[in-house]
């Protein structure tokens, strides 16, 4: 069945450090990616999504480019900053599966530290 | 701004007590969802619910059921709580069938099972 892992955590940087959380999945078909995060004591938000091969989704400083060939969907930050301490989960919904519900990784923990 | 909202953030139950987790959302949605949340294993998806008085099962949805007798609200139910169902609970809601990929999370519910 489909299927989303990502780097097991936790990830410790400094304050303005580079970020990047590889995520790989298996699916059959083409699916929609997503990275959703969740920050301490809160659900999960959607974070950005990427719907066909070569897109890149965006949003606060966060990008990720959807990668068909090497089934890749990794996060990637320029500069982090301490407001970005949380969980990250990479997702995907596969639209020609049976339930069209999300399939979650398992999380990664993010500390960023001043 | 869409709220989820459950109705305990902490609970402390004993095995074999029935166990009662509200969930209610105010944007109208028709999707609903329960997921459990445990270190090391992400989001797995218990049960959901595309309409009033409709359910389907997740991925793991033994010894849990639901009910959804109104739009707004999506209730889980332990029939007899055990100690290997101490989680953090999470419910979620999005929008019309067909838009599963932006799930609105509430802030989950810790359920210890002493």
């Amino acid at each position: 069945g489909d299927s989303v892992t990502q780097m097991e955590g936790p990830v410790t940087l400094s304050e303005e450090a580079f970020l990047t959380i590889n995520c790989t999945y298996t699916a059959t078909g083409y699916p929609s990616l997503f990275w959703y995060v969740q920050y301490p004591g809160e659900g999960l938000q959607l974070l950005l999504k990427a719907t066909k091969a070569d897109d890149k989704g965006s949003n606060k400083g966060f990008e990720a480019t959807y990668r068909k060939e090497t089934t890749s969907f990794h996060l990637e930050k320029g500069s982090v900053q301490v407001s970005d301490s949380a969980v990250y989960f990479c997702a995907l919904m596969n639209y020609g599966g049976s339930q069209g519900n999300l399939i979650f990784g398992k999380g990664t923990k993010l500390s960023v530290k001043p | 701004d869409v709220k989820v909202t459950q109705s305990s953030r902490y609970l402390v139950k004993r095995t074999g007590e029935k166990v009662f987790l509200e969930c209610v959302q105010d944007m109208d949605h028709e999707n609903m969802f329960w997921y459990r949340q445990d270190p090391g294993l992400g989001l797995r998806l218990i049960y959901f619910s595309y309409d009033v008085k409709m359910k389907e099962k997740g991925d793991i949805p033994e010894g849990y059921s639901v009910s959804r007798e109104k739009k707004e609200r999506f209730s889980l139910i332990l029939e007899s709580a055990s100690t290997n169902q101490t989680s953090m609970y999470l419910c979620a809601s999005s929008g019309g069938r067909g838009t599963n990929e932006k799930l609105f999370f509430g802030s989950g519910t810790q359920l210890s099972v002493l």
